[in-house]
């Protein structure tokens, strides 16, 4: 069935370094690829999302990368601050165009 | 208006009483969608409605009943509930229409069965 592999499930950086986060996905039919933020207690927060017809996207410090071939997709966050520390979740839309299937997290922590 | 509001913040209900969560969007989306999340682990879709009408069901308990009244609403009917469905209880909402997939999630129900 649908599966979205995430790694690392924890990751600890020092403020100010690069972070990454890779995920790969098991439908080669899937074509939309979001990221969340989710901090302690709050809702998931879309923060950037890639479709299959483009290979990278960039908003500020955040990019998204895609390999379609690989079936790879991952997050990269430059210049990491505090406030980035949160739970990151990628996911992928599945056969359906309602359904997207959520990898297992990573817990990102910045040590100042 | 680009939110989702969810209603209560916080219920702790027994395993004999019904209760139920609401959910609320005005940004025009027709897709809207209830998500179990428990502690350390992702979303989990329960169900999907498109256009008022139930489109996906992830083989969910009956003890969990959903209700789409209007564009705008979502409910989640409870009824002898476990302790096991103890969670955040996330509603989401977005444009069903080819090409537009962004899903808006509100702030969750923390659910407590006793």
């Amino acid at each position: 069935g649908e599966n979205v592999e995430q790694h690392p499930s924890t990751l600890s950086v020092q403020e100010g370094d690069s972070a990454v986060i890779k995920c790969t996905y098991s439908d080669s039919a899937s074509n939309y690829f979001p990221w969340y933020k989710q901090e302690l207690g709050k809702r998931p927060q879309l923060i950037i999302d890639i479709r299959s017809n483009v290979g990278e996207k960039k908003d500020q410090r955040i990019a998204v990368t895609l390999n379609k071939t690989a079936k790879h997709f991952s997050l990269h966050i430059t210049e990491t601050q505090p406030e980035d520390s949160a739970v990151y979740f990628c996911a992928a839309k599945g056969s359906s165009a309602s359904k997207i299937i959520f990898g297992s997290g990573t817990r990102l922590s910045i040590r100042p | 208006d680009t939110e989702v509001t969810q209603t209560p913040k916080h219920l702790v209900m027994g395993m004999t009483n019904k209760k139920s969560l609401k959910c609320e969007q005005h940004m025009g989306h027709r897709a809207m969608y209830w998500y179990k999340q428990k502690a350390k682990k992702p979303p989990e879709l329960m169900f999907v409605y498109s256009y008022e009408k139930l489109s996906i069901n992830e083989s969910v308990p009956s003890r969990f009943s959903p209700e789409c009244p209007n564009s705008s609403l979502l409910n989640l009917h409870l009824h002898a509930l476990q302790p096991e469905d103890s969670a955040l209880y996330l509603c989401a909402s977005s444009h069903p229409g080819q090409g537009e997939y962004e899903q808006y999630f509100g702030p969750g129900t923390r659910l407590t069965v006793t």
